[in-house]
């Protein structure tokens, strides 16, 4: 199975200003996905970001935007502008591109916003 | 857009039981289903893919026989957990793919939580 690696356990940002989370990844494909989901107190995994392998430019979703380094296996998440609602667990996420389309998750970064 | 449903979110079982776990996709349909645990302050493992009409994939150290998977429809996968010992105690989640999902995006349930006495 594929490996992914945050090595960030715990991250902590200034209500309104900007953080990144770290994510690196190991795999012998070219074709595969990269995701960022969110998860609140409450459990549910919320999409956060998704980013194509294929894709050069880097994703964007309104507060969020992603460093997408392909030769070096990275991708980090920006949050800008940082709101207390985005306290939360951020996972990241390989996809499998072949129609099993399995995901593994790295460890999780746990964020706390400070008001 | 895209829900999933698990059911129960919650069960409390003795050990030596069973337990089974619903898990539907309510306004899209899947041909495939997946299904994690996710230990406290842990990630979510991957377990198995729930495929619709033919045989679970297990994913390495994932006993078959402990974790039964069953896709009978392309709205409905269930997980039961037999014979259940406390260290089977987890929070489970099952994800959904779109058959015409082409951003490969899975739809995640709310998860259950199992406690085995």
């Amino acid at each position: 199975a594929q490996t992914v690696t945050q090595s960030q356990p715990e991250m902590s940002v200034q209500e309104a200003e900007t953080v990144t989370l770290s994510c690196t990844y190991d795999t012998s494909e070219s074709d595969y996905y990269l995701f960022w989901y969110k998860q609140p107190p409450s459990r549910q995994m919320i999409l956060v970001i998704r980013q194509e392998a294929y894709k050069q430019q880097n994703a964007t979703e309104n507060r969020f935007s992603v460093n997408f380094q392909k030769a070096a296996k990275s991708f980090s998440l920006k949050i800008s502008d940082s709101q207390l609602g985005d306290a939360a667990m951020y996972f990241c996420a390989y996809g499998k591109s072949n129609t099993g389309n399995q995901f593994y998750f790295g460890t999780g970064t746990s964020l706390t916003v400070i008001p | 857009g895209a829900v999933v449903s698990q059911h129960p979110s919650r069960v409390i079982c003795k050990s030596g039981t069973s337990v089974k776990i619903e898990c539907r996709s309510l306004d899209f349909q899947a041909t495939t289903m997946f299904w994690y645990r996710q230990f406290p302050k842990q990630s979510l493992m991957l377990m198995a893919t729930s495929n619709e009409g033919s045989k679970a994939t297990y994913e390495q150290g994932v006993e078959k026989d402990k974790f039964l998977i069953n896709h009978a429809s392309l709205t409905l996968s269930t997980l039961t957990v037999t014979s259940a010992h406390p260290e089977d105690s987890s929070f489970y989640i099952c994800s959904a793919r779109e058959i015409a999902g082409g951003s490969r995006e899975q739809f995640f349930g709310p998860g259950t939580r199992l406690t085995v006495l």
